[in-house]
């Protein structure tokens, strides 16, 4: 079945305290996101990846990194969390930039004390 | 970069009537206009996209309008039923100067259906 995934599904953790959500796609997509869903901001992008070693920068990238080693994994990583990144975070995924639809991970519940 | 404005926030609808959802962007080099819908609980999910050559492109009850000199695109609903409540999101493809581009997302549409 074709599916993005992501772990951990909700997780809570503390101020300053090192976490990676992964996210995983098995359609062989070359582009890949990372969003988060706020209440009354809708969805805003983190960062992206047009291809393994090849990201950049969306709307909102402070306090976040990402890596894309393989085509398939796009690992989203918090070195020091903040409250302020307590939030609904989605994975994406779709076969290219030109337009394409955007294959929605089921996301994942940080909450951030 | 892109900015997309999504109105009204809210919408309440009695079953069987229209539902329009409007949206504006600033980037007139915004191609891709895709539209996703987001039930309770659940992740996002393309229901209908359009593309900078075309005015219109429906799917059954769903349609999308494009204005490219005014910069706006529209969803439209037709004879809502229940299963359309849900919150939709509008979107524009945003170029940046590399070649690189991203989704930039309206804030969303609240859709209620009254039974």
């Amino acid at each position: 079945e074709a599916q993005v995934t992501q772990n951990p599904r909700y997780l809570i953790t503390v101020t300053g305290k090192k976490l990676t959500v992964t996210c995983s796609q098995n359609m062989n997509h070359e582009y890949m996101s990372w969003y988060r869903q706020d209440p009354g901001l809708g969805l805003r992008q983190i960062y992206y990846s047009m291809n393994v070693e090849v990201t950049d920068k969306g709307d909102v990238p402070e306090g976040y990194k990402v890596s894309r080693k393989e085509k398939r994994n796009f690992p989203l990583i918090l070195e020091s969390p903040s409250p302020n990144q307590t939030s609904l975070y989605f994975c994406a995924s779709s076969l290219g930039t030109g337009g394409y639809e955007q294959y929605f991970g089921p996301g994942t519940r940080l909450t951030v004390t | 970069g892109e900015n997309v404005e999504q109105h009204p926030s809210t919408l309440s609808v009695q079953e069987g009537d229209s539902a329009v959802i409007k949206c504006t962007y600033s980037d007139s080099a915004s191609n891709y206009f895709p539209w996703y819908k987001q039930e309770l609980g659940k992740r996002p999910q393309l229901i209908i996209d359009i593309r900078s050559n075309v005015g219109e492109k429906k799917d059954q009850r769903i349609a999308v309008t494009l204005n490219k000199t005014a910069k706006h695109f529209s969803l439209h609903i037709t004879e809502t039923q229940p299963e359309d409540s849900a919150v939709y999101f509008c979107a524009a493809r945003a170029y940046s100067g590399g070649g690189a581009d991203g989704l930039t997302f309206g804030k969303g549409t609240h859709l209620i259906i009254q039974p």
